[in-house]
């Protein structure tokens, strides 16, 4: 295990539906991510955050909303989706950035 | 730009034979690259790192390469068992401030290891 977790492992939902995706580590990091993996495409940055404030957000739509309360959490809370969000979501964090990231096992997302 | 890209989107070896994957990376990219192992139904697993200032680095059966001549990082895999079937992504940190933060991959080779 890499001292990332995530929860759920798997999630489907509707296109109405309001749910969050929860990621925690326990390895003492100031920087938290969330990627984006779709079927055939390279890994998409989200959201950065570094000493829980929002430092990058890389034209996410609005409907994917992400909270940081501390250095030890963050969440992705996804409201109204589409079909075409339906990806694997990953959460990383980094003792800093520019130094390696650690994976969470990501939430499969499907939407409906 | 920022990019980063692999060369072959497949790549199939025998059993005990030495793997080579290659990644290609632009101008503008990091000083900083990593490989990433991604097993089926798993989140990517760091697997050795290289900074601009070194041109080989060795890890346990695993070596990366780095030519920044024509800007190009190779991973290579020793003995290539069955375990390391996997999808193998080459990440760079951009150079630049304003987007340090962004972590780019390539869009990762498929190792398939044939008994």
């Amino acid at each position: 295990e890499t001292g990332v977790t995530q929860t759920p492992r798997h999630l489907v939902m509707g296109m109405t539906n309001k749910k969050s995706l929860k990621c925690e580590q326990h390895l003492g990091h100031n920087a938290m991510y969330w990627y984006k993996q779709s079927a055939k495409k390279p890994l998409e940055l989200m959201f950065v955050y570094n000493f829980k404030e929002q430092t990058e957000n890389n034209s996410v739509p609005s409907r994917f909303s992400p909270e940081c309360p501390n250095s030890s959490h963050l969440f992705l809370h996804l409201h109204t989706l589409q079909p075409e969000d339906s990806a694997l979501y990953l959460c990383a964090s980094s003792r800093q950035p520019n130094t390696e990231a650690f994976f969470g096992q990501g939430t499969r997302l499907t939407v409906v | 730009g920022e990019s980063v890209g692999l060369h072959l989107p497949t790549l199939s070896v025998q059993e005990g034979d030495n793997s080579i994957i290659n990644c290609a990376y632009s101008n503008s990219a990091s000083d900083y690259f990593i490989w990433y192992k991604q097993e089926s139904g798993k989140g990517p697993q760091f697997i050795i790192d290289i900074r601009s200032n070194m041109d080989k680095r060795q890890g346990q059966r695993v070596t990366v390469l780095l030519n920044k001549t024509v800007k190009h990082l190779s991973l290579q895999i020793a003995a290539t068992q069955p375990g390391d079937s996997a999808v193998y992504f080459c990440a760079a940190w951009p150079r630049r401030r304003d987007s340090s933060y962004k972590l780019i991959f390539g869009s990762g080779t498929r190792l398939l290891v044939r008994p």
